[in-house]
């Protein structure tokens, strides 16, 4: 079974422009939520979509949005880049069969705000 | 104060050692734990998963979870080489509800 895959891997924009982040689930996955990970911050959760509706959402101000399709994809969209977006953005699904809706990663897109 | 604590390290150890990982919480809601391997370049694996207090143990792994002390623990026996990543403690309240990570531990295993 074919794993997370995220496109781009990695990404250089500059302040002020726009960007849209793609992830696809594993098979039969039908929540996907999206994280970002930096040296200072660690992991941090920005929201988590399922059935095409977005059930939790992070502490992100509202340049961060995010979208799901029919067929489980998702794609993230940053608005107004700002220095500090620059980070690797992180999507895992889950298959939310039971209790313990253990997600799975995908390898991340790198993105880079000069 | 953070609602996850994890002692970021460098944690440098000779191959064969045993190794011990820790993460600290506030929350006394969570109930799922998690400890997920990342390797330089690469997206999380999950590890380890513990719902409540107990231990769990799989191949040279052990999860240790202690709701009292609000403590987590992950050993890894046998240490070896490939083991050399960062590792996360993870964990949420329910099964709906995000995962709030640590930001991680560096651990070098030398051969």
């Amino acid at each position: 079974k074919a794993g997370v895959t995220q496109t781009p891997r990695y990404l250089i924009k500059t302040r002020g422009q726009q960007v849209t982040l793609s992830c696809s689930p594993i098979s039969g996955h039908r929540s996907v939520s999206w994280y970002q990970q930096t040296p200072g911050q660690g992991l941090q959760f920005l929201f988590e979509y399922f059935s095409e509706t977005q059930r939790n959402k992070g502490n992100f101000p509202g340049r961060f949005s995010g979208r799901q399709f029919s067929n489980s994809r998702s794609e993230m969209n940053v608005s107004t880049l700002e220095l500090g977006d620059s980070a690797l953005y992180l999507c895992a699904s889950s298959a939310w069969t039971s209790g313990t809706n253990e997600q799975f990663f995908g390898p991340g897109t790198r993105l880079t705000v000069l | 104060q953070k609602e996850v604590e994890q002692d970021p390290g460098p944690l440098s150890v000779p191959e064969g050692a045993i190794v011990s990982l820790n993460c600290t919480y506030s929350n006394s809601a969570f109930q799922y734990f998690m400890w997920y391997r990342q390797y330089s370049r690469k997206g999380p694996e999950l590890l380890m998963y513990t719902y409540s207090s107990g231990n769990k143990e799989d191949g040279r792994f052990t999860a240790q979870v202690d709701k009292s002390s609000k403590y987590i623990s992950l050993f890894i026996r046998d240490s070896q080489p490939s083991d050399s990543a960062t590792y996360l403690c993870a964990m949420r309240n329910s099964g709906n509800t995000p995962l709030v990570f640590g930001k991680g531990t560096r651990l070098s295993v030398i051969a």
